[in-house]
């Protein structure tokens, strides 16, 4: 059980606009604690996608986007392609005594 | 470039403990935190914790506590992960990550991360 919730899977179309949710609490994300994406594609290694709640860092396409509300953030993409099918994970930080960094379950994108 | 390199993949008995290493380079070591995440077979990201190159110091996921040591060497800008007192459960990659954030101002994220080393716990 993760302390951030993520949709175990998403789907779309090539070319649409999918968005994944990422759902926390007063101590974490609802605290005021940034939130991190990382986009795992089949067999690799985690890569930053989304830091900071909105930035990308330099070589991620303007396609990806975040943002952060209350206790939620979501990752958009938009003009989907056949390349960004894999797994999303959102991380952020926690009050709790207990772990100090906590990610998302993950989301499986599945590009149709 | 930044990278991150681990040791291989390691077989191990219930009970027996493992050692992770992750060679650095790229940059400067002592400018940043070194965490450590393991991703059990399909299953998500979990954090276990992290080591400062400079000073040496820790700090463990309370799940963890007891049964990991995180450790740095800065004459060769490596940092170690050993978990001991190995469970089935203990079965994953193992990836150390640089802390490309501030852990201090609670707004680490993760870039590069190494490439991973998978432990497996078996009898």
């Amino acid at each position: 059980q993760s302390v951030l919730t993520q949709p175990p899977s998403v789907s779309g179309a090539p070319g649409q606009r999918v968005t994944i949710s990422c759902t926390g609490s007063s101590s974490n994300i609802g605290a005021g604690f940034d939130v991190h994406w990382y986009q795992q594609l089949p067999g690799t290694t985690p890569k930053l996608l989304i830091y900071g709640n909105t930035n990308r860092p330099s070589g991620v396409p303007d396609r990806f986007s975040g943002s952060k509300s209350g206790t939620s953030a979501s990752l958009a993409i938009t003009g989907l392609q056949a390349e960004d099918e894999a797994d999303y994970y959102c991380q952020s930080h926690d009050s709790s005594l207990s772990v100090h960094v906590v990610f998302g379950g993950g989301t499986k994108l599945t590009v149709l | 470039q930044v990278q991150l390199v681990q040791s291989g993949a390691e077989v191990k008995e219930p009970g027996a403990s493992v050692k992770v290493s992750c060679k650095t380079s790229g940059y400067t070591f002592a400018g940043y935190f070194i965490h450590w995440v393991r991703q059990a077979p399909g299953q998500g990201l979990e954090w276990m914790g992290w080591v400062s190159p400079t000073s040496g110091g820790t700090n463990y996921a309370q799940k963890f506590q007891g049964r990991v040591t995180m450790t740095r060497d800065t004459s060769v800008t490596t940092a170690y992960m050993e978990l001991s007192s190995l469970r089935s459960d203990d079965t994953a990659v193992y990836y150390c990550a640089r802390d490309t954030g501030d852990y201090y101002r609670s707004t680490s994220y993760y870039e590069p991360w190494g490439q991973g080393t998978l432990v497996t716990v078996s009898s």
